[in-house]
């Protein structure tokens, strides 16, 4: 699986939009992008994922630059409850026999301040 | 439906010891992954369960032996304990037939070997 590299840290206020950016420089054709965040205490919880097209849902958006490099999660309105640990993860489309394991890395520590 | 359970939510072991873990993944999950998360530092990958068998397999020694019931449910045994093996052991579920092969994860089971 394609390595990837998260900030280690970053501060948000409340109310504003949260940009959590993700290289994958190595990503492959066949590989998507997830993204995962860990509030203290608690297992992982899945966000949002993408190959190439920008998604979004009730969480998150995913912006993926052009060449998949790159990548941005944005949370538009971060709340206090939003303090976590983000995971960017680029794994390959599921194929079945050959098992679909998440690999983690550091995260970036997100803390989000009234 | 309740999720991914993992039992029990804590335990103490002494150092040579053997544990076992348990998790009942998500209703219509038939895949369950374990992983391991040191303080401070992103979840492991240690193996995953698919049709009763080892599927994949993270670099963990063979201290570590899972096992997948009929009913999907699974363990996770350590045996021979050491005190590195303390560590918050999680459990994840997923499924090939639902969109996106989304992980969902238990709570986790926090093991403290002494």
């Amino acid at each position: 699986d394609a390595k990837t590299t998260q900030p280690p840290s970053m501060d948000c206020a409340e109310g504003r939009a949260a940009n959590l950016p993700c290289n994958h420089s190595t990503i492959s054709g066949n590989e998507y992008v997830y993204w995962y965040r860990q509030i203290h205490s608690q297992g992982p919880q899945y966000i949002i994922h993408g190959l190439k097209n920008n998604e979004t849902n009730e969480m998150a958006s995913l912006i993926i630059t052009e060449d998949r490099k790159s990548s941005t999660l944005i949370l538009p309105h971060a709340t206090l409850r939003d303090t976590a640990v983000y995971y960017c993860i680029v794994r390959p489309s599921r194929v079945k026999a050959a098992g679909n394991k998440l690999t983690f890395g550091g995260g970036t520590r997100v803390l989000v301040k009234p | 439906d309740a999720g991914v359970t993992q039992s029990p939510t804590h335990l103490i072991k002494t150092r040579g010891q053997q544990v076992t873990l348990r998790c009942s993944p998500k209703s219509g999950h038939d895949t369950v992954s374990w992983y391991q998360q040191a303080l401070g530092q992103g979840p492991q990958f240690i193996f995953q369960y698919y049709e009763e068998e080892e599927r994949q397999r993270g670099n963990f020694p063979d201290r570590f032996s899972g096992h997948q019931f009929p009913n999907y449910s699974s363990e996770l045994n350590v045996n021979a304990l050491l005190l590195g093996d303390s560590a918050l052991y999680l459990c994840a579920s997923s499924s090939d037939t639902e969109t996106g092969d989304k992980a969902f994860f238990g709570q986790g089971t926090r093991l403290t070997v002494v």
